[in-house]
């Protein structure tokens, strides 16, 4: 069974700062990997997906990396402001139509 | 993009009563529908995909006769929690597959249920 592990749990970092955020799963058989945003009492909002045959893709000052053999994906937000402020998930699909959700990185970015 | 609404938002009944809960795709007919749950501190978890005009797939541990789900048409699909317990407290979350075949997924706000 995929297992998905989100670290760290949470961060705070001030207003301005670069920040990675490292998801990590169990089997690399993937179809591909989606990274979400969820506010609190609103839905999930995807920001970036990659399928398994690329190694990255960007969005703004977002970007994402895949490792698939290593079972590996970080998400690096640049420039970070208080607005991005949020949980984020990351979410691997293996086959068929299930995510495997990890259980996300709480971030707080101060003023 | 599809706009998945999800009713209700927050939701407190006592034991043994039954919720149920909403999701309507504004935007879009979806013949699929997902539902998920994530319990405290952990991962959101599929728990059935609703396919509209026949049954619910259920996920293994999930069960049937306890979240019944119906996707009667092709906007709107219901969860019911039938005889609630306090162990069903949960975020319950419900998307919308708009093009499985490229992932593309548009999520509900989901529900907060807590059962006293």
């Amino acid at each position: 069974k995929q297992e998905v592990t989100q670290i760290p749990a949470a961060l705070s970092v001030p207003e301005g700062e670069n920040l990675v955020l490292n998801c990590s799963f169990t089997d690399s058989a993937i179809y591909n990997l989606q990274w979400f945003r969820q506010d609190p009492g609103k839905g999930l909002t995807s920001l970036l997906l990659i399928q398994s045959s690329q190694r990255e893709q960007t969005s703004g000052r977002l970007n994402a990396s895949l490792d698939k053999s290593s079972g590996r994906s970080t998400l690096y937000i640049a420039a970070s402001q208080p607005g991005d402020s949020a949980t984020y998930l990351c979410a691997v699909r293996p086959t068929g139509n299930q995510f495997y959700f990890g259980t996300g990185t709480s971030l707080t970015v101060i003023p | 993009g599809a706009v998945v609404s999800q009713h209700p938002s927050r939701v407190i009944c006592k034991s043994g009563t039954s919720v149920k809960i909403e999701c309507r795709s504004l935007d879009f007919q979806a013949t699929t529908m997902f539902w998920y749950r994530q319990f405290p501190k952990q991962s959101l978890m599929l728990m059935a995909t609703s396919n509209e005009g026949s049954k619910a797939t259920y996920e293994q541990g999930v069960e049937k006769d306890k979240f019944l789900i119906n996707h009667a048409s092709l906007t709107l699909s219901t969860l019911t929690v039938t005889s609630a317990h306090p162990e069903d407290s949960s975020f319950y979350i419900c998307s919308v597959g708009m093009d499985l075949a490229k992932n593309i997924q548009y999520f509900g706000a989901g529900t907060r249920l807590s059962v006293l």
